[in-house]
């Protein structure tokens, strides 16, 4: 079974849409989760941290739930500008060495 | 604004050649990786630092070296390139042993031929 599992997708939405994306981690001891994206050939760039109590920035809300051990990405009212694929970042108590999901890749259309 | 840079975009190479890849970063970061992207395969990591001379063999370290002789600067060796070597490879840093963001050079498309 894979550390940290995400959907690769594609997602494909209208603009204006909701989308989230969910990701599921194997390892109890997981402290810290990260949502990067990346864009198409571009090296990938932290989005935003996850906290445990939710978080938000703007449009996109990221949400932990510890007991089920999954991660999730929320994006309102999508911009054909939010096209990209979205990783899902896992660390473990003791590590300084992240575990990465492979990505799920969002397209926003007109 | 920390900037990661990597001595080069795009890479042509021969099987067998030795290659160097070097990055750079700029903000007196005491760990730093290296990491090969593949499509369907995600980010993998190949070797990482956490202060200079020090190495660590991340999952799948073989056909590589690394060198990390100051510590600003971390090179990826490939002894003789091989085909299967072609990928993306991307290096990052992050500040501290506690810290877990990492930032990201722009990445070495590299060639095997």
């Amino acid at each position: 079974r894979k550390e940290v599992e995400q959907d690769p997708g594609p997602f494909n939405v209208p603009e204006g849409a909701t989308v989230a994306f969910n990701c599921t981690y194997s390892n109890s001891a997981s402290q810290s989760f990260f949502w990067y994206r990346q864009d198409c050939r571009k090296e990938p760039k932290l989005l935003m941290s996850v906290y445990s109590s939710g978080n938000e920035d703007g449009r996109f809300t990221a949400q932990l739930n510890r007991a089920s051990q999954y991660i999730s990405l929320l994006i309102r009212d999508s911009k054909l500008s939010d096209s990209a694929t979205y990783l899902c970042v896992v660390n473990t108590v003791g590590s300084y060495i992240p575990t990465f999901g492979r990505g799920t890749s969002l397209i926003v259309h007109p | 604004d920390v900037k990661v840079t990597q001595s080069s975009r795009y890479l042509v190479k021969r099987t067998g050649e030795k290659v160097f890849l070097e990055c750079v970063q700029d903000m007196d970061h005491e760990n730093m990786f290296w990491y090969r992207q593949d499509p369907g395969l995600g980010l993998r990591l190949i070797y990482f630092s956490y202060d200079v001379k020090m190495k660590e063999k991340g999952d799948i370290p073989e056909g590589y070296s690394v060198s990390r002789e100051k510590k600003e600067r971390f090179s990826l060796i490939l002894e003789s390139a091989s085909t299967n070597q072609t990928s993306m490879y991307l290096c990052a840093s992050s500040p501290h042993r506690g810290s877990y963001e990492q930032y990201f050079g722009p990445g070495t498309r590299l060639t095997v031929t």
